[in-house]
Protein backbone atom coordinates (compact mmCIF):
# COMPACT_ATOMS: atom_id res chain seq x y z
CA UNK A 1 0.00 0.00 0.00
CA UNK A 2 0.69 3.59 -0.38
CA UNK A 3 3.18 5.11 2.60
CA UNK A 4 3.98 8.50 3.61
CA UNK A 5 7.31 9.25 5.23
CA UNK A 6 7.03 12.61 7.06
CA UNK A 7 10.25 14.31 8.49
CA UNK A 8 11.38 15.24 10.75
CA UNK A 9 9.99 12.95 13.49
CA UNK A 10 10.39 15.73 16.40
CA UNK A 11 11.73 18.96 16.85
CA UNK A 12 12.74 21.38 19.57
CA UNK A 13 12.36 24.76 19.01
CA UNK A 14 12.58 28.44 20.43
CA UNK A 15 10.08 30.61 20.45
CA UNK A 16 10.32 33.18 17.11
CA UNK A 17 11.67 30.60 15.16
CA UNK A 18 10.76 29.22 11.70
CA UNK A 19 9.90 25.84 11.49
CA UNK A 20 9.41 23.80 8.53
CA UNK A 21 8.39 19.72 7.87
CA UNK A 22 7.47 17.37 4.89
CA UNK A 23 6.08 14.53 4.29
CA UNK A 24 7.50 12.38 0.92
CA UNK A 25 5.43 9.40 -0.59
CA UNK A 26 6.22 7.22 -3.24
CA UNK A 27 3.16 7.59 -5.30
CA UNK A 28 0.75 10.43 -6.46
CA UNK A 29 -1.76 12.06 -4.62
CA UNK A 30 -4.53 14.53 -5.54
CA UNK A 31 -5.12 16.21 -2.55
CA UNK A 32 -2.42 17.08 0.51
CA UNK A 33 -3.97 17.86 3.67
CA UNK A 34 -1.99 18.53 7.27
CA UNK A 35 -3.44 18.20 10.74
CA UNK A 36 -2.06 19.81 13.98
CA UNK A 37 -3.60 17.24 17.29
CA UNK A 38 -2.56 18.31 20.45
CA UNK A 39 -2.81 16.08 23.85
CA UNK A 40 -6.14 14.94 24.53
CA UNK A 41 -7.90 15.98 21.38
CA UNK A 42 -8.78 14.79 17.91
CA UNK A 43 -6.13 16.06 14.74
CA UNK A 44 -7.94 19.52 13.80
CA UNK A 45 -7.46 20.18 10.03
CA UNK A 46 -5.05 23.28 9.11
CA UNK A 47 -4.81 23.28 5.78
CA UNK A 48 -6.13 21.28 2.18
CA UNK A 49 -3.52 21.45 -0.92
CA UNK A 50 -5.90 20.44 -3.70
CA UNK A 51 -3.70 21.59 -6.90
CA UNK A 52 -0.20 20.25 -8.06
CA UNK A 53 2.23 23.54 -7.37
CA UNK A 54 -0.68 25.09 -5.19
CA UNK A 55 0.92 27.11 -2.29
CA UNK A 56 -1.57 28.10 0.65
CA UNK A 57 -1.80 29.95 3.92
CA UNK A 58 -3.75 29.84 6.80
CA UNK A 59 -2.44 33.14 9.58
CA UNK A 60 1.34 31.93 10.28
CA UNK A 61 1.25 28.28 8.36
CA UNK A 62 2.00 27.99 4.75
CA UNK A 63 1.77 25.07 3.29
CA UNK A 64 2.90 23.87 -0.74
CA UNK A 65 1.37 20.50 -2.54
CA UNK A 66 4.66 19.61 -4.28
CA UNK A 67 4.73 19.57 -8.37
CA UNK A 68 5.44 16.33 -8.81
CA UNK A 69 2.31 15.47 -6.11
CA UNK A 70 4.55 12.97 -4.39
CA UNK A 71 5.13 15.29 -1.29
CA UNK A 72 4.27 18.64 0.69
CA UNK A 73 5.42 20.69 2.26
CA UNK A 74 4.16 22.84 5.79
CA UNK A 75 6.01 25.99 7.01
CA UNK A 76 5.12 27.76 10.35
CA UNK A 77 6.66 31.21 11.07
CA UNK A 78 7.70 32.94 14.02
CA UNK A 79 6.76 29.78 16.32
CA UNK A 80 4.54 30.51 19.48
CA UNK A 81 4.26 28.33 22.57
CA UNK A 82 0.81 27.11 21.25
CA UNK A 83 2.14 25.80 17.72
CA UNK A 84 3.58 22.95 20.40
CA UNK A 85 2.09 19.47 19.70
CA UNK A 86 1.79 16.75 16.45
CA UNK A 87 1.49 17.86 12.48
CA UNK A 88 0.21 14.87 10.35
CA UNK A 89 0.53 15.11 6.85
CA UNK A 90 -2.32 13.02 4.77
CA UNK A 91 -2.95 12.14 0.94
CA UNK A 92 -5.72 11.84 -0.84
CA UNK A 93 -6.00 10.43 -4.17
CA UNK A 94 -9.37 11.84 -5.16
CA UNK A 95 -12.93 11.40 -4.59
CA UNK A 96 -14.47 8.30 -6.36
CA UNK A 97 -14.36 4.79 -5.11
CA UNK A 98 -12.34 4.23 -2.70
CA UNK A 99 -10.01 7.24 -3.30
CA UNK A 100 -11.46 9.26 -0.73
CA UNK A 101 -9.50 7.25 2.03
CA UNK A 102 -6.57 9.22 3.52
CA UNK A 103 -3.28 7.87 4.40
CA UNK A 104 -1.15 9.12 7.35
CA UNK A 105 2.42 10.36 7.53
CA UNK A 106 3.30 9.34 11.53
CA UNK A 107 3.23 12.70 12.13
CA UNK A 108 6.19 15.56 13.34
CA UNK A 109 6.01 16.27 17.11
CA UNK A 110 6.95 19.45 17.79
CA UNK A 111 8.09 20.95 21.40
CA UNK A 112 9.30 24.41 22.71
CA UNK A 113 12.24 25.16 24.91
CA UNK A 114 11.58 26.85 27.95
CA UNK B 1 -14.63 21.80 17.34
CA UNK B 2 -17.84 20.30 17.88
CA UNK B 3 -18.66 19.44 14.90
CA UNK B 4 -17.80 15.74 15.09
CA UNK B 5 -18.32 14.23 19.03
CA UNK B 6 -17.26 11.23 20.56
CA UNK B 7 -18.70 9.53 23.55
CA UNK B 8 -17.41 8.46 26.26
CA UNK B 9 -14.16 9.85 26.13
CA UNK B 10 -11.97 7.94 28.10
CA UNK B 11 -13.27 3.78 28.96
CA UNK B 12 -11.34 1.11 30.98
CA UNK B 13 -12.75 -2.55 30.37
CA UNK B 14 -11.83 -5.55 31.24
CA UNK B 15 -11.11 -8.38 28.42
CA UNK B 16 -14.60 -9.69 28.75
CA UNK B 17 -16.84 -6.86 29.30
CA UNK B 18 -18.90 -5.25 25.69
CA UNK B 19 -18.96 -1.94 25.61
CA UNK B 20 -20.07 0.72 22.20
CA UNK B 21 -17.91 3.63 21.71
CA UNK B 22 -20.77 6.25 20.14
CA UNK B 23 -19.56 9.17 17.85
CA UNK B 24 -21.89 11.73 16.53
CA UNK B 25 -21.56 14.47 13.13
CA UNK B 26 -23.29 17.53 12.77
CA UNK B 27 -21.77 18.61 9.79
CA UNK B 28 -23.79 16.93 7.40
CA UNK B 29 -21.43 14.63 6.03
CA UNK B 30 -22.13 11.26 4.30
CA UNK B 31 -19.28 9.30 5.28
CA UNK B 32 -17.83 8.33 8.91
CA UNK B 33 -14.57 7.00 9.36
CA UNK B 34 -13.58 4.53 12.81
CA UNK B 35 -9.99 5.22 13.07
CA UNK B 36 -7.46 3.44 15.48
CA UNK B 37 -4.26 5.78 17.23
CA UNK B 38 -1.57 4.02 18.94
CA UNK B 39 1.64 5.64 19.51
CA UNK B 40 4.50 6.00 17.43
CA UNK B 41 2.41 4.95 14.52
CA UNK B 42 -0.09 6.18 11.35
CA UNK B 43 -3.73 6.42 12.44
CA UNK B 44 -5.04 3.26 11.03
CA UNK B 45 -7.79 2.84 9.13
CA UNK B 46 -10.91 0.54 10.39
CA UNK B 47 -13.53 1.08 8.79
CA UNK B 48 -15.79 3.36 6.45
CA UNK B 49 -19.23 4.03 6.08
CA UNK B 50 -20.72 6.04 3.16
CA UNK B 51 -24.34 6.73 2.89
CA UNK B 52 -24.29 4.79 5.67
CA UNK B 53 -23.18 1.25 3.58
CA UNK B 54 -19.90 0.07 5.07
CA UNK B 55 -17.46 0.14 1.99
CA UNK B 56 -14.18 -0.53 3.85
CA UNK B 57 -13.09 -3.12 6.78
CA UNK B 58 -9.27 -2.90 7.02
CA UNK B 59 -8.95 -6.31 8.19
CA UNK B 60 -10.50 -5.56 11.22
CA UNK B 61 -10.57 -8.63 13.92
CA UNK B 62 -14.20 -9.51 14.18
CA UNK B 63 -14.26 -8.37 18.36
CA UNK B 64 -14.94 -5.17 16.57
CA UNK B 65 -18.01 -4.55 15.39
CA UNK B 66 -19.45 -1.29 13.71
CA UNK B 67 -22.87 0.29 13.45
CA UNK B 68 -24.70 3.27 11.01
CA UNK B 69 -27.66 3.62 12.21
CA UNK B 70 -28.01 6.82 10.01
CA UNK B 71 -25.58 9.21 8.35
CA UNK B 72 -25.29 11.23 11.08
CA UNK B 73 -24.43 8.56 14.09
CA UNK B 74 -21.42 5.53 14.00
CA UNK B 75 -20.88 3.44 16.80
CA UNK B 76 -18.30 0.69 17.46
CA UNK B 77 -19.08 -2.32 19.48
CA UNK B 78 -16.32 -3.94 21.61
CA UNK B 79 -16.44 -7.20 23.17
CA UNK B 80 -13.76 -9.41 24.11
CA UNK B 81 -10.79 -7.29 23.66
CA UNK B 82 -7.28 -7.68 24.10
CA UNK B 83 -4.67 -5.58 25.87
CA UNK B 84 -3.34 -4.59 22.39
CA UNK B 85 -6.28 -2.78 21.59
CA UNK B 86 -5.38 -0.44 23.98
CA UNK B 87 -5.54 2.93 22.01
CA UNK B 88 -6.94 6.41 21.05
CA UNK B 89 -9.99 5.40 18.91
CA UNK B 90 -10.69 8.44 16.80
CA UNK B 91 -14.18 9.15 14.34
CA UNK B 92 -13.83 10.87 11.67
CA UNK B 93 -16.48 12.16 9.06
CA UNK B 94 -16.41 13.99 5.22
CA UNK B 95 -18.34 14.90 2.26
CA UNK B 96 -17.68 12.26 -0.48
CA UNK B 97 -18.22 12.70 -4.17
CA UNK B 98 -18.78 16.03 -5.61
CA UNK B 99 -17.49 19.01 -3.24
CA UNK B 100 -15.29 16.25 -1.53
CA UNK B 101 -14.63 18.02 1.44
CA UNK B 102 -11.82 16.67 3.76
CA UNK B 103 -12.28 14.40 6.96
CA UNK B 104 -12.73 16.27 10.16
CA UNK B 105 -12.09 14.34 13.37
CA UNK B 106 -13.43 13.66 16.87
CA UNK B 107 -11.47 13.99 19.96
CA UNK B 108 -11.30 10.14 20.57
CA UNK B 109 -12.43 7.70 23.29
CA UNK B 110 -8.85 6.92 25.01
CA UNK B 111 -9.79 2.98 25.82
CA UNK B 112 -7.47 0.88 28.30
CA UNK B 113 -7.88 -2.69 28.37
CA UNK B 114 -7.27 -4.53 31.96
Amino acid sequence: GQQLNQSPQSMFIQEGEDVSMNCTSSSIFNTWLWYKQDPGEGPVLLIALYKAGELTSNGRLTAQFGITRKDSFLNISASIPSDVGIYFCAGQLGSGGSNYKLTFGKGTLLTMNP
Amino acid sequence: ETGVTQTPRHLVMGMTNKKSLKCEQHLGHNAMYWYKQSAKKPLELMFVYNFKEQTENNSVPSRFSPECPNSSHLFLHLHTLQPEDSALYLCASSQVGPGNQPQHFGDGTRLSIL
